[in-house]
């Protein structure tokens, strides 16, 4: 099966500038995360979506970050205006709904964001 | 509250001898653990996992753990050290309930390992 796809896979912006990346999960799996793995650390999470859903954003800084999942399959995360901490690896993953790999994410290959 | 404290931010091996990561857990109720590989530009691979079941677990490319109640660990062991396991390891906990926060990953801040041909 295909894997969770991403892009852009790299994007270098200046500070306050917008900036978007984009999530396609495995076909089937209800649940999508949005993480950040800034260098030297492991990843943190943004936000879980379930279906089109909103399960948890307690840890996305709402005041610049947001993010989507229209018709429940595709998601976009959004950055504006962004500061120089947010130079980081953006990752999202998917969760399928059940059976004896519940507990596993499939994890996307980034977008890796620098902001100068 | 759950979280993981991976005990070394960097270990080197020499090829063919044996690999230890360590990994200890907080968890307020039985978790389930992982190890998740990251190689240079790619993305996040599962290892292994425990979820309740046999205390050692066998994972891909001859790793396998051992979750210890009592001792809130679970370090990830290979008899034999390949170049190609260079790369950075993470232990991860995770609370399986259902609702809001439901199978969410807590990560360690990895531990990078290098192999010495």
């Amino acid at each position: 099966e295909a894997g969770v796809a991403q892009s852009p896979r790299y994007k270098i912006i200046e500070k306050r500038q917008s900036v978007a990346f984009w999530c396609n999960p495995i076909s089937g799996h209800a649940t999508l995360y949005w993480y950040q793995q800034i260098l030297g650390q492991g990843p943190k999470l943004l936000i879980q979506f379930q279906n089109n859903g909103v399960v948890d954003d307690s840890q996305l800084p709402k005041d610049r970050f947001s993010a989507e999942r229209l018709k429940g399959v595709d998601s976009t995360l959004k950055i504006q205006p962004a500061k120089l901490e947010d130079s980081a690896v953006y990752l999202c993953a998917s969760r399928g709904r059940g059976g004896p790999n519940i507990y596993e994410q499939y994890f996307g290959p980034g977008t890796r964001l620098t902001v100068t | 509250a759950q979280s993981v404290t991976q005990l070394d931010s960097h270990v080197s091996v020499s090829e063919g001898t044996p690999v230890l990561l360590r990994c200890n857990y907080s968890s307020s109720y039985s978790p389930s653990l992982f190890w998740y590989v990251q190689h240079p530009n790619k993305g996040l691979q599962l290892l292994l996992k425990y979820t309740s079941a046999a205390t050692l677990v066998k994972g891909i490319n001859g790793f396998e753990a051992e979750f210890k109640k009592s001792e809130t660990s679970f370090h990830l062991t290979k008899p034999s050290a390949h170049m190609s396991d260079a790369a950075e390891y993470f232990c991860v906990v995770s609370l399986s309930y259902s609702g809001a926060g439901s199978y969410q990953l807590t990560f360690g801040k990895g531990t990078k390992l290098s192999v010495i041909p």
